[in-house]
């Protein structure tokens, strides 16, 4: 079966502009987690959604958002962009929440720069 | 705090050689992931641990949980250039928590 999508996959923004990332889990999946990963910190946890609805949260300010539709699949914004906020953006799928021991499987992420 | 220490941090070795990983942490998890992460992809699962202990192997990469599930090490025998990448632990505190990642080793298997 298709694995996670993610698009866009790569993106080039300036200071101050917002951006929305967009997630399609694998089909029957209904858990979606959002990652950060940089070279300093590492993948850094964002949020879960499960069943449309915000399941955990990481330490990340208000500035990122996100949210899940009906169908499962979800999008993560971020507003008014930062040059820290250059990263590579990962969507996991799984069945159940992702601290439950179930296997999660990963987009191939959506590169941000933010110039 | 790096909540899961992942050591060594980069690995540079030759094609056949073995090398041992570690994820060490002063918490207690309910279950310890690893993943491997090539480049321009993402990371994808290798196993998952859940026992104090326990240990699991898939064809040349061993992993052990310790048995008092603060920390996991993987091992792999006889490297080969196809094991270069970047090798994650992941674990959850308790089920419905979210995940905690390890900042990740880089291996790097020349022939």
């Amino acid at each position: 079966k298709a694995g996670v999508t993610q698009t866009p996959r790569y993106l080039i923004k300036t200071r101050g502009q917002q951006v929305t990332l967009s997630c399609s889990p694998i089909s029957g999946h209904r858990s979606v987690s959002w990652y950060q990963q940089t070279p300093g910190q590492g993948l850094q946890f964002l949020f879960e959604y499960f069943s449309e609805t915000q399941r955990n949260k990481g330490n990340f300010p208000g500035r990122f958002s996100g949210r899940q539709f009906s169908n499962s699949r979800s999008e993560m914004n971020v507003s008014t962009l930062e040059l820290g906020d250059s990263a590579l953006y990962l969507c996991a799928s799984s069945l159940g929440l992702g601290g439950g021991g179930y296997e999660q499987y990963f987009g191939p992420g959506t590169r941000l720069t933010v110039t | 705090t790096q909540l899961l220490e992942q050591s060594p941090q980069f690995l540079s070795i030759q094609e056949g050689e073995n090398l041992t990983v570690y994820c060490n942490s002063s918490s207690v998890f309910s279950s310890l992931q690893w993943y491997r992460q090539e480049p321009g992809e993402g990371p994808v699962l290798l196993v998952t641990v859940v026992t104090g202990g326990e240990v699991k192997k898939l064809k040349r990469l061993t992993f052990q949980f310790g048995d008092a599930r603060k920390d996991s090490s993987l091992h792999i025998t006889a490297a080969q250039p196809g094991d270069t990448g970047l090798y994650l632990c992941a674990g959850a505190r308790q089920a419905g928590t979210a995940l905690i990642f390890g900042k990740g080793t880089t291996l790097s298997v020349s022939s």
